[in-house]
């Protein structure tokens, strides 16, 4: 167990919806990444937040976005939905910027 | 841009035969992740390499870092069904402003048959 937990588990949306993810990191933790996993692939970083401010973010477009709140929890947005988006979605969870990230056990989302 | 490339991406093997899966990189880089994958679950943290000859063990996985080489390898030994799983190398760069997040390879999908 890492102490990251995502919510929720599994999720079936439809395309051109919205859809909010969640991640309650370890307590302490001021680091959260956030990561695409599609099928037989390996994840892809999404973005990255640091007290509360994105601060790096991979080729995701501006559909993809963030927050991350005092209480060691974030969520990952993400609008028009596609189909492509269909992935698991991991989020990690730091105590500092630029040390070991400890994993959530993912949120499936399907888009149909 | 960095990349990742990990090979095998897939192998079959059978128990109490050792193997190696490779992991090459093709930037400097300042850590070095082994993870573990099982079908529809998160990754488990394996092992972190963080410089030049380092060595890490924990029961039959054994993983090592030549940074000269920009080479990672995660050897198994005497293999056994459990160990069937997903196998993941991720490098991490320590950027001077902002993050650019663990880049993955695309995994090594190893089945060990009885």
């Amino acid at each position: 167990e890492t102490g990251v937990t995502q919510s929720p588990t599994h999720l079936i949306k439809t395309r051109g919806q919205q859809v909010t993810l969640r991640c309650s990191s370890q307590s302490g933790h001021n680091t959260v990444s956030w990561y695409q996993q599609a099928l037989g692939q390996g994840p892809q970083f999404i973005f990255q937040y640091y007290r509360e401010e994105e601060n790096g973010r991979g080729n995701f477009p501006p559909r993809f976005s963030g927050l991350q709140f005092p209480n060691y929890s974030s969520e990952l947005n993400v609008n028009a939905l596609e189909l492509d988006d269909s992935a698991l979605y991991l989020c990690a969870s730091s105590l500092q910027m630029n040390t070991e990230a400890f994993f959530g056990q993912g949120t499936r989302l399907t888009v149909v | 841009e960095l990349k990742v490339e990990q090979n095998p991406l897939f192998l079959s093997m059978q128990e109490g035969k050792n193997y190696t899966i490779y992991c090459n990189y093709s930037t400097t880089s300042d850590r070095l992740y082994w993870y573990r994958q099982d079908p529809g679950k998160s990754l488990e943290s394996l092992f972190v390499l963080l410089s030049n000859g380092a060595v890490k063990q924990e029961g039959r996985l054994m993983a090592s870092l030549d940074t000269k080489a920009r080479l990672s390898t995660l050897h198994i030994t005497a293999a056994v069904h459990d160990l069937s799983a997903t196998y993941f190398c991720a490098v991490d760069i320590i950027a001077g402003g902002g993050a650019d997040g663990l880049t993955f390879g695309k995994g090594t999908h190893l089945i060990i048959q009885p």
